[in-house]
């Protein structure tokens, strides 16, 4: 099993709910990553975990809550967005780095197109 | 922090052609990963470069890393509309975190029957 599952493929909330993102990877990797892309944009990094730590937050707002239950699952919780929020959210997995020169592919979701209302 | 710059931003071939997307750093590259992305949905790993001069192919697509290790390209030989699509360069920013990988802007490739 070579695959990273999202869902839902695609959303559409209002400003005022909650709602939430899921990743699940069977390829034993320990590290697990969100992206955010808007139209026309490379993707940009938001979290990653690696070993279900949190590991590096590109200073996401606050809004956006992410969650690493165990090592095949990665969450991100959404309340009170905003329009601008509206965008393809990615997640990705791979092994994490040993140090040095060594780098690992990552692996991605399909994502889901969420659009705030 | 690592920039990616990407060359062409986009590019429209008629089906046979061959034609080459750049990637530049602005700094040392550790790894260089090329990925494709159709519309509206994910990623899909096509190669990776960690040595300088090393090149790699899969079927028609070949990538190279230059000696300098700051650009690489990807060359698609006889397009065939099947290689439509967004290619996008990636690279950690630091060679001991290589979990924080950065894209480039990508090339938006249309390639026409």
């Amino acid at each position: 099993d070579t695959e990273v599952t999202q869902t839902p493929k695609h959303l559409v909330m209002g400003m005022t709910n909650k709602k939430s993102l899921k990743c699940e990877q069977h390829m034993g990797h320990r590290a697990m990553y969100w992206y955010k892309q808007k139209a026309k944009k490379p993707p940009e990094l938001m979290f990653v975990y690696s070993y279900e730590k949190l590991s590096i937050n590109e200073s996401v707002p606050s809004r956006f809550s992410p969650e690493c239950p165990n090592s095949s699952l990665l969450n991100l919780h959404l309340h009170a967005l905003q329009p601008e929020d509206s965008a393809l959210y990615l997640c990705a997995s791979s092994q994490p780095g040993q140090g040095g020169a060594t780098n690992e592919k990552l692996f991605f979701g399909s994502g889901t197109q969420l659009s705030v209302l | 922090s690592q920039e990616l710059e990407q060359s062409p931003q986009s590019l429209i071939v008629q089906e046979g052609k061959n034609l080459t997307i750049n990637c530049t750093s602005s700094k040392t590259l550790y790894g260089l990963y090329w990925y494709k992305q159709k519309y509206g949905e994910g990623l899909i790993f096509l190669m990776m470069l960690q040595k300088g001069g090393e090149e790699k192919s899969h079927e028609k697509i070949t990538a190279k890393l230059d000696e300098k290790k700051q650009q690489s390209s990807l060359h698609i030989t006889a397009s065939q509309p099947s290689h439509a699509g967004i290619y996008l360069c990636g690279a950690a920013r630091t060679l001991y975190n290589n979990n924080d990988m950065r894209f480039g802007a990508g090339t938006r490739l249309t390639v026409k029957p």
